[in-house]
């Protein structure tokens, strides 16, 4: 069965680098996101994109945080000077799409776990 | 805006017993409900989902699903649970007609069965 998969599985960064998270989508998938979830809390929305372009983007979703599809087969998270609060599980998912691309459920990946110190 | 709620942080249960997750939601119109299921190291799994027609929806792994709109919920259960269905699970929202297809999760319930 098609999976999403994200490397690194763990990734420790210091205050202030750059990180970049990498996803895989599944291959006949167009609709790509990236969910968040701190610790304890609920998962988070960041952002989703279609067509090459951001569709939806939270308000968690700042100038610190950027998406690329540099190729046909990877999706990427880039977080350009990390935080303390950046820390937390990050997920990929992808979606299907078509006539009412909404019906279609997301397929999430395993997760990268971002530690920043 | 779209909200989910999960009031139970975790429920437990006997091996065999029914098994009842619930949440209800807020959306602006129609939604769409999804249920999830998270196992330890792993990503978020879907179960099952609730588009249109049917207000009793069936998923993987013998899961089922009721949309009640009225009491605007999507209570998930299991006639029969098995300590494999131990896990965290997740409640979704999507509002129709909404542009980037963005989930709102509720907060997640454990669930515990025992042998």
């Amino acid at each position: 069965e098609p999976e999403v998969t994200q490397t690194p599985s763990h990734q420790v960064t210091q205050m202030g680098q750059e990180v970049i998270l990498r996803c895989v989508p599944i291959s006949n998938h167009l609709y790509f996101y990236w969910y968040r979830q701190i610790l304890g809390q609920k998962v988070e929305f960041l952002v989703s994109f279609y067509n090459n372009e951001i569709s939806e983007k939270s308000e968690i979703f700042d100038d610190q945080f950027s998406v690329e599809r540099p190729d046909g087969s990877n999706f990427t998270l880039k977080i350009r000077s990390t935080k303390l609060e950046d820390s937390a599980m990050y997920f990929c998912a992808s979606s299907g799409a078509g006539p009412e691309d909404g019906r279609w459920e997301q397929y999430f990946g395993p997760g990268t776990r971002l530690t920043v110190t | 805006a779209q909200s989910v709620a999960q009031p139970e942080d975790q429920v437990n249960v006997a091996e065999g017993n029914p098994l009842t997750v619930k949440c209800t939601y807020s959306v602006s119109g129609n939604p769409y409900l999804f249920w999830y299921v998270q196992y330890p190291n792993r990503g978020l799994q879907f179960l099952l989902k609730y588009i249109t027609g049917d207000n009793l929806v069936k998923g993987s792994y013998g899961f089922e699903a009721e949309f009640n709109k009225s009491q605007t919920s999507f209570h998930l259960k299991k006639p029969s649970a098995l300590v494999s269905d131990s896990a965290l699970y997740f409640c979704a929202v999507r509002q129709l007609k909404a542009a980037g297809n963005k989930l709102t999760f509720g907060g997640g319930t454990r669930v515990l069965v025992k042998p």
